[in-house]
């Protein structure tokens, strides 16, 4: 099984702040990045799909959320946290299953 | 509106069996494969079956397999999942998912969830 890391596990940031989760696979795979996805989940919600692909904003999704790929490492940046950010977000891969999450970044309000 | 809504959960006790079931709206369920994720209280999201578009094949977590069963009626545009055996640890929010196969095989819709819990 793949095995995605994240961190840190938790944030404090204020409004306005950039805001940077890193999310690792625990095997290297050159097209991983095909099928990484990134979802924000608020309590008592389903998760929402921010991007997919690494890179791709879902539709509807604000452009200050931002995601890329650096040497294996994988990358979710928000620019200018809004209130409605706070939450905990998740990294995904799908390229095989079980189709892994990492265990969440949680944000929020300092 | 496009939609899914998840029904069958509720208080079951250990060994005991439960079929959850998702219903699409607003969209033919037909045309994608779909999943469950589960979420025990204060975790994190757990990967637990697929199913394909046309319901003939399917693959399970490990933590499920032989014990769950994942199926699909696209007349009825419903996926159920089957549940016998259940144990504590089953305990969780079940979701039904919607899957983007041409991006990235992203989990782009998802139901509210419906509370499943094992306990004597």
């Amino acid at each position: 099984d793949i095995q995605m890391t994240q961190s840190p596990s938790s944030l404090s940031a204020s409004v306005g702040d950039r805001v940077t989760i890193t999310c690792r696979a625990s095997q290297t795979i050159p097209t991983l990045g095909i099928n990484l996805n990134w979802y924000q989940q608020k309590p008592g919600k389903a998760p929402n799909l921010l991007i997919y692909g690494t890179s791709n904003l879902e539709s509807g999704v604000p452009s200050r959320f931002s995601g890329s790929e650096s040497e294996s490492d994988f990358t979710l940046t928000i620019d200018n946290l809004q209130p409605e950010d706070f939450a905990t977000y998740y990294c995904q891969q799908t390229y095989t299953t079980p189709f892994t999450f990492g265990p969440g970044t949680k944000v929020d309000i300092k | 509106e496009v939609q899914l809504v998840e029904s069958g959960g509720g208080l079951v006790k250990p060994g005991g069996s439960l079929r959850l079931s998702c219903a699409a709206s607003g969209y033919s369920l037909g045309g994608y494969w779909m999943h469950w994720v589960r979420q025990a209280p204060g975790k994190g999201l757990l990967w637990v079956a697929r199913i394909t578009s046309d319901g003939s094949r399917t693959w399970y977590a490990d933590s499920v397999n032989g014990r769950f069963t994942i199926s699909r009626d696209n007349a009825r545009n419903t996926v159920y999942l089957q549940m016998n055996s259940l144990r504590a640890e089953d305990t969780a929010v079940y979701f039904c998912v919607r899957v983007q196969a041409q991006r990235g095989r992203s989990f782009d819709l998802w139901g509210q969830g419906t509370v499943v819990t094992v306990s004597s």
